[in-house]
Order: structure tokens, then sequence, then C-alpha cells
């Protein structure tokens, strides 16, 4: 079985201040490893991926993420936080011993809420 | 390229009456799968299919079922609604199995 913990319901962060979101994950095999992100009445935008390779993960509007395999996570991080970027934020997992054709199990999700 | 269409946007149903959901994935995706998503449970998986086949199956009871047809565009079905499948039903899609999935704007479902 698969799981997701983002342990913070809220974040909240100074513009211009580096933001971090967590995510720890567990799965049977190794990983493929996602972060979206849902604006109000909204479906959910792809930001970025792990699935093999690099640690470090770059995305979509200067989201970066990093993996760590020994501590189970996978935290979203941006150097410099914009108002622009407030909003609710999804760590997904997927396990790569279900072959790409398990769903994907989400986190509760975290809302990042950036102060001017 | 046009995104994951979902269509109605909003639905509101009589509890015990069935509803459709349909689905237009992205040109060239073959894979769809259908998530709920609830204030209590969160995002959670229904199904999966690829080539007009499912593939995985959430933890949902058989009043919930899908399908796919030969040129990827998918439906799901909820019979017997109940107050608790309230919820925004998203689609997503992807080209193959071991890609990231994109996902629609999803329609809002209100039983009353």
């Amino acid at each position: 079985a698969q799981s997701v913990a983002q342990p913070e319901d809220q974040v909240n962060v100074a513009e211009g201040n580096p933001l971090t979101v967590k995510c720890t994950y567990s799965v049977s095999g190794n990983p493929y490893l996602f972060w979206y992100v849902q604006y109000p009445n909204r479906g959910l935008q792809f930001l970025l991926k792990y699935i093999t390779g690099d640690n470090l993960v770059k995305g979509s509007y200067g989201f970066e993420a990093e993996f760590n395999k020994s501590q189970t996570s996978f935290h979203l991080k941006k150097p410099s936080a914009l108002v622009s970027d407030s909003a609710l934020y999804f760590c997904a997992v997927r396990d790569y011993a279900g072959g790409g054709a398990d769903g994907l199990t989400f986190g509760k999700g975290t809302h990042l809420i950036i102060q001017p | 390229k046009a995104g994951v269409t979902q269509t109605p946007r909003y639905l509101i149903k009589t509890r015990g009456q069935q509803v459709t959901l349909s689905c237009s994935p992205i040109s060239g995706h073959r894979s769809v799968s259908w998530y709920q998503q609830t204030p209590g449970q969160g995002l959670q998986f229904l199904f999966e299919y690829f080539s007009e086949t499912q593939r995985n199956k959430g933890n949902f009871p058989g009043r919930f079922s899908g399908r796919q047809f030969s040129n990827s565009r998918s439906e799901m079905n909820v019979s017997t609604l109940e107050l608790g499948d309230s919820a925004l039903y998203l689609c997503a899609s992807r080209p193959s199995l071991n890609t990231e999935a994109f996902f629609g704007q999803g329609t809002r479902l209100t039983v009353v």
C-alpha cells in the first residue's frame, strides 16, 4: 500500500522569503512522486515530478523539490515566494511496482498563504 | 493543445437518481483516470482506463462505474445517488502509464 503525509495544514510565508511545503511518502517499491497545485474552484495543475535521476527536480513557476530516499521525503521549495503562489498544494505518489497503472495517492493538501 | 475537458461543470441531482459525467482527454492521451475530492476524505482514486480497459479501481462501492470509448473519451456513472456522493469529480489523462497526469477543471456534483 502507498501513502502520503503532508504534516502541515497551512504554511504562512512573507512575500520574498523562501518557502517549503513538506511531504513524506510510503511505498513498497520505488516511487513516482508529484506535486500539484489547486486554485479555488479549479482542477489540479501539475508542478513537477520525480521519476528517476537527479534528486533535485525543477518545475513550473520557479518551484523545485528534493527527493530524499533515506528520509522518504519530497519537500517542495521555492527561493522567493510570491503572493500569487497562495493556493492549495498536493503531494502525490504512485508505486513504480504497479507498472504505472496504480492510481495516485494524494496527501491531504497544504494551504500555502503568502503575506504581502 | 486543448486540455482535459469535463462536462458538465456543475450538476445538482436528487438522492436516489443516477448521474453520468463525461471526460475528454488531451489529444493522444490513452489513459484516463477519475478522482473524487471531498473536504473530509480529500482526493481519492476511483478508477483508471487505458485503451478501453479498466486497469485499476479504488475502494468505492459498485454504484460507481466507468467506461472508456475507442476515442479515449471516458464516462463515469454513479447510480442510486447518496448525499455523501456530493463532491468535485476530477478526470485526468496521460499519454502513457509512466508519466504525469493532467487534470480537468472537474464536475461539481451536489446531491440534495
